[in-house]
């Protein structure tokens, strides 16, 4: 299995701040044939499901605020929020779909008001 | 709109068996690969079972392997995940979502608590 790790566990941002956060694949999730990262990000608030935030690595999910992007390729990649808002206190989670049948997700980064 | 409504959950003993079900809605549910997904209290998410868009394949995290079965009616609209042999690490919040081509959960469900306990 792809095992996905992101850094920080958790961080605490400012209002109006840059949050990153880091995700690294054990091995590389891009696709040579169609140059694609197979790496997706969700958001989970408190007492939500997740909610579908990036995928492609890059590519923002239809109505999702462009503060919001997503970079990176093969092993490593960044989900950045460029200005922080109250309402992005979220955890957020990486996850690959390159190793299908299995997918694995990151263990997850607490973003919190500082 | 998407609507995916997760069913079933409750307080079940170790070793017993329970039922979930996943009512979709607002869109052609048998188009698409349906997964379950789980998460233990304050843990993260997990992925459990995904059963292809027609029901001709199906597969299980290791964990859960020969113990779940993920089932789906189309022309119910409806998945289902019939969990066996449950043990206490069980416990969580089940959630199922629709998958897009193989890749990644476009929509999620609320999800539905199951805990496993005596």
């Amino acid at each position: 299995d792809i095992v996905m790790t992101q850094s920080p566990d958790s961080l605490a941002v400012s209002l109006g701040e840059r949050a990153s956060i880091n995700c690294k694949s054990s091995q590389s999730v891009l696709y040579s044939s169609n140059n694609k990262n197979y790496l997706a990000w969700y958001q989970q608030k408190p007492g939500q499901p997740p909610k579908l935030l990036i995928y492609w690595a890059s590519t923002r999910e239809s109505g999702v605020p462009d503060r919001f992007s997503g970079s990176g390729s093969e092993t490593d990649f960044t989900l950045t929020i460029s200005s922080l808002q109250a309402e992005d206190v979220a955890v957020y989670y990486c996850q690959q779909y390159y190793n299908t049948p299995q997918w694995t997700f990151g263990q997850g980064t607490k973003v919190e008001i500082k | 709109q998407v609507q995916l409504v997760e069913s079933g959950g409750g307080v079940v003993q170790p070793g017993r068996s329970q039922r979930l079900s996943c009512a979709a809605s607002g869109f052609s549910f048998s188009s698409y690969d349906m997964h379950w997904v789980r998460q233990a209290p304050g843990k993260g998410l997990e992925w459990v079972a995904v059963i292809w868009h027609d029901g001709s394949n199906e597969y299980y995290a290791d964990s859960v392997q020969g113990r779940f079965t993920i089932s789906r009616d189309n022309s119910k609209n409806t998945l289902y995940l019939q969990m066996n042999s449950l043990r206490v690490e069980d416990t969580a919040v089940y959630y199922c979502a629709r998958g897009f081509s193989l890749g990644y959960f476009q929509n999620w469900g609320q999800g539905t608590l199951v805990t496993v306990s005596s």
